[in-house]
């Protein structure tokens, strides 16, 4: 059964203290690995896709990496509009399965 | 990427009664859209996939009866919960497919709540 497990489930950073978050999956063929970002009552944000080990994505502070069994998405000197609910999702044959999210808070 | 108006954002209901929610493709004809929904702390659960002209495709658990989707045009399906309870309190979140990739584009949200 195809499974995504985030990590950690929340992390608190100061301003401009860079870190990772971590997106483990389990799943036969990966046709495809998404990131979003989802703010307190709404709708998810496409951020990346990555689809082969490898693959680099980048967008303002965040990168994204993809290896055979996880991708990191990594923030490079966040801001507090960087907090948010990250979530990472595989495709499973035109389906999303998504892990539970970290919740990330950065203080000023 | 793609523009998806979700109606209404917030509905309040007393027990029992059924409510529609609206989700609309604004830029882009959506043959596929998809249903989930989110409980507090927790991450987005598949609900259903709509085709256009077509049933919906349940997710195992999620009961054709209770949660009714029609799917007429490119650019609107609907989701009503009929005969709602307190334990349907959630947050329900449409989105769309099939432009690029299998990424999905979502709607802002309906958040539910029965009493």
């Amino acid at each position: 059964e195809d499974q995504v497990t985030q990590s950690p489930e929340a992390l608190r950073l100061q301003e401009g203290e860079s870190s990772s978050l971590n997106c483990s999956y389990t799943v036969s063929g990966l046709r495809g690995l998404f990131w979003y970002r989802q703010d307190p009552g709404k709708g998810p944000e496409f951020l990346f896709t990555l689809y082969s080990a490898g693959e680099e994505k980048e967008k303002e502070r965040l990168k994204a990496t993809l290896t055979k069994k996880e991708s990191f998405l990594h923030i490079t000197a966040p801001k507090p509009e960087d907090s948010a609910t990250y979530l990472c999702a595989v495709d499973r044959g035109n389906k999303l399965v998504f892990g539970a999210g970290t919740i990330l808070r950065v203080k000023s | 990427g793609a523009v998806v108006s979700q109606h209404p954002s917030r509905v309040i209901c007393k027990s029992g009664t059924s409510v529609k929610i609206e989700c609309r493709s604004l830029d882009f004809q959506a043959t596929t859209m998809f249903w989930y929904r989110q409980f507090p702390k927790q991450s987005l659960m598949l609900m259903a996939t709509s085709n256009e002209g077509s049933k919906a495709t349940y997710e195992q658990g999620v009961e054709k009866d209770k949660f009714l989707i029609n799917h007429a045009s490119l650019t609107l399906s609907t989701l009503t919960v009929t005969s709602a309870h307190p334990e349907d309190s959630s947050f329900y979140i449409c989105s769309i497919g099939g432009i690029a990739k299998n990424i999905q584009y979502f709607g802002a949200g309906t958040r539910l709540s029965v009493l």
